[in-house]
């Protein structure tokens, strides 16, 4: 899988929109960008994916620039249960390889 | 929503035993995924199926077995545990295609070998 850069940690307030970023300058035209969030003593969540376009989910906004080198989670109204870490990760549903292969991702602090 | 469960949240054994960590999924999804999470060492995956009675190894399968005797169950089995299979195991799957489908995984299972 292709590499994303995220920042390490971020911090916010709750109630704020929190926008996470995620830098993929090695994307290839058949990746599709994927988050996972993995909060304390839980296994890692899905949380929204997309190729080219913008999403919306329940959960959250995906954001994918023009030239699909960079994209941006947002969480529009953050709660204390958003607390967690972010991973995003390329994925090519041409490749075989099953497996998930997470980074360090960006551990989120949300504030009361 | 798709749900994955796991059958212990923690579990302590002792070095020798044989481990049964148990997962079953509610979706029908055709794969299912063992990992092992370490501090500093990320997702690592030890065996997957996609079928029943299929399993393929991962990047880890080594002192470990799985089976699939039913489409929703995917057992890992550790046939000798050891201290350094101490570590936080969980269970994921996902439906069959393109191999960018969502992975949904369980709460985790922590087992601790002494």
């Amino acid at each position: 899988d292709a590499k994303t850069t995220q920042p390490n940690s971020m911090e916010s307030n709750e109630e704020e929109p929190v926008h996470l970023p995620c830098n993929h300058s090695t994307i290839s035209g058949t990746d599709y960008i994927h988050w996972y969030r993995q909060l304390p003593s839980q296994g890692p969540e899905y949380v929204i994916h997309g190729l080219t376009s913008n999403v919306n989910n329940r959960m959250a906004s995906l954001a994918i620039a023009e030239d699909r080198k960079s994209s941006t989670l947002i969480l529009h109204r953050a709660t204390l249960r958003d607390a967690a870490v972010y991973y995003c990760i390329l994925r090519n549903p041409r490749q075989g390889a099953q497996k998930l292969v997470f980074g360090q991702g960006t551990r989120l602090t949300i504030n009361p | 929503d798709v749900k994955v469960t796991q059958s212990s949240r923690y579990l302590v054994k002792r070095t020798g035993e044989k481990v049964f960590l148990e997962c079953v999924q509610d979706m029908d999804h055709e794969n299912m995924f063992w990992y092992r999470q370490d501090p500093g060492l990320g997702l690592r995956l030890i065996y997957f199926s996609y079928d029943v009675k299929m399993k393929e190894k991962g990047d880890i399968p080594e002192g470990y077995s799985v089976s699939r005797e039913k489409k929703e169950r995917f057992s890992l089995i550790l046939e000798s545990a050891s201290t350094n299979q101490t570590s936080m195991y969980l269970c994921a799957s996902n439906s069959g295609g393109p191999s960018n489908q969502p992975q949904h995984f369980g709460d985790g299972t922590r087992l601790s070998i002494l």
